[in-house]
Parts: structure tokens; sequence; C-alpha cells
């Protein structure tokens, strides 16, 4: 089985640009997480999506951050314009909905540097 | 208030002996889920075990298993018979509710086994 794909795995950018990250779950898993991990901190979720729908986006910035995710599959994250506290590792993780468990799974990141 | 709290930001075990990383919790819902995730320097978050707010019995994985002690809120996660490739962050995690899927995640301990 194919793990969560995202890509870049790197990306360094100046402050003020715009960036976008792609992120391809398991097949078959309806709930898509986008979290946002500061060096030695645990991740925090920026939003949660159920299909192509957003269950919470309460954590995430809106007047610079904004997320995607079309027919239900793919979803892309984007921060526009990015500022120095951006810098992070972002992780997207897919779940499905069965059992008790509802395990994630999760991408191997994309980690931004603003500079 | 931390959902989450591990307060050992890091940890020295020799290889071959256990070692138990320390995890509390916060939850006024009755159901709940703790799962425990490694870290390795490469990126992904690795799913090692989970445990239901409703389990009898403490959750066992191979060499992985936690030590739940529900009334003073705690989720231990103890690994047995170290190996070098252990060396890795451990994040302790909790789902709240029935129908929620999101994590809240811990600071992390990062562990180091030695030779």
């Amino acid at each position: 089985e194919a793990g969560v794909a995202q890509s870049p795995r790197y990306k360094i950018i100046e402050k003020r640009q715009s960036v976008a990250f792609w992120c391809n779950p398991i097949s078959g898993h309806a709930t898509l997480y986008w979290y946002q991990q500061i060096l030695g901190q645990g991740p925090k979720l920026l939003i949660q999506f159920q299909n192509n729908g957003v269950v919470d986006d309460s954590q995430l910035p809106k007047d610079r951050f904004s997320a995607e995710r079309l027919k239900g599959v793919d979803s892309t994250l984007k921060i526009q314009p990015a500022k120095l506290e951006d810098s992070a590792v972002y992780l997207c993780a897919s779940s499905y909905g069965q059992g008790a468990i509802r395990k994630a799974f999760f991408g191997q990141g994309t980690r931004l540097t603003v500079v | 208030a931390q959902k989450i709290t591990q307060t050992q930001p890091g940890m020295f075990v020799q290889e071959k002996e256990a070692v138990t990383l320390d995890c509390t919790y916060d939850t006024s819902d009755p159901s709940y889920g703790l799962f425990w995730y490694k870290q390795p320097s490469s990126g992904e978050m690795i799913f090692l075990i989970y445990q239901g707010s409703y389990d009898q019995q403490n959750a066992t994985e191979g060499r992985y298993s936690l030590n739940f002690q529900k009334a003073r809120k705690s989720a231990n996660l103890v690994i047995s018979a170290s190996q070098l490739g252990d060396s890795a962050m451990y994040f302790c995690a909790m789902r709240e509710g029935r129908y929620d899927y999101k994590l809240s995640f811990g600071a992390g301990t990062t562990v180091t086994v030695r030779a």
C-alpha cells in the first residue's frame, strides 16, 4: 500500500513570497490533515478535511494560509505572504473512518525555511 | 491548558535495556484514544501503539507496551530491549470524542540509544 505522498521535501523562500505544498493521501482515506511542526515542538493541527469539506480550521491563520482538497483526494496548502515564523515542517496525514482507532498515517513532510 | 504533557525532553538508554517515556493527558471526554508515534531524523511520523479509553488491558505491540493508568491520566510508553534504531523523537498524542479524528500532540521526548 502506497503511503501519504508530499512534495516538495524542502523549500527555501524569502519572507513575503508565496509557497504551496501538495499532498496525496492514501487511497480511500476520507480524512486528510495538515499539521505544522515547528522545530522542537509537537505537530499542531492547521486544518482537517473530511472528503472535500473542511471539518476544523480553527488553528489556520486565514489571513495568510489557505488549503483546499479538490474532489476529496489531493490537497494543497498555500502560504501567502510567508513570514519568518512560518519556518517549520508541514506534515500531511490521512485516516479512514473504520474502527475506533482511526489511526493517522503521515507523509514525510515538507521542510519550509523562510529567510 | 495543555492536553498532552511530556516532561522528559531527552533521555539516554543503554542498548538492550528498557526505557519508559512519560505522558500525561487532560480531557473531560469519557471517550478518547491515546497514541504514540516515533519520528526519526528522516521526519516521517511512525505509528507505534494505541490505547482506547475503554480498553481494559494495556496495549502491547512487539517491544512496545503502554502503561495506561486511567485514574492518573497517564499513558507511559515502555520500550523493551532498546536497539540503536530506536534513537528518535517520540510523541504522545490524543484523540478526543467518539467521532473526532484529529490528534493533539505533546512536545515530544528525544531518545538516544547508546551502544
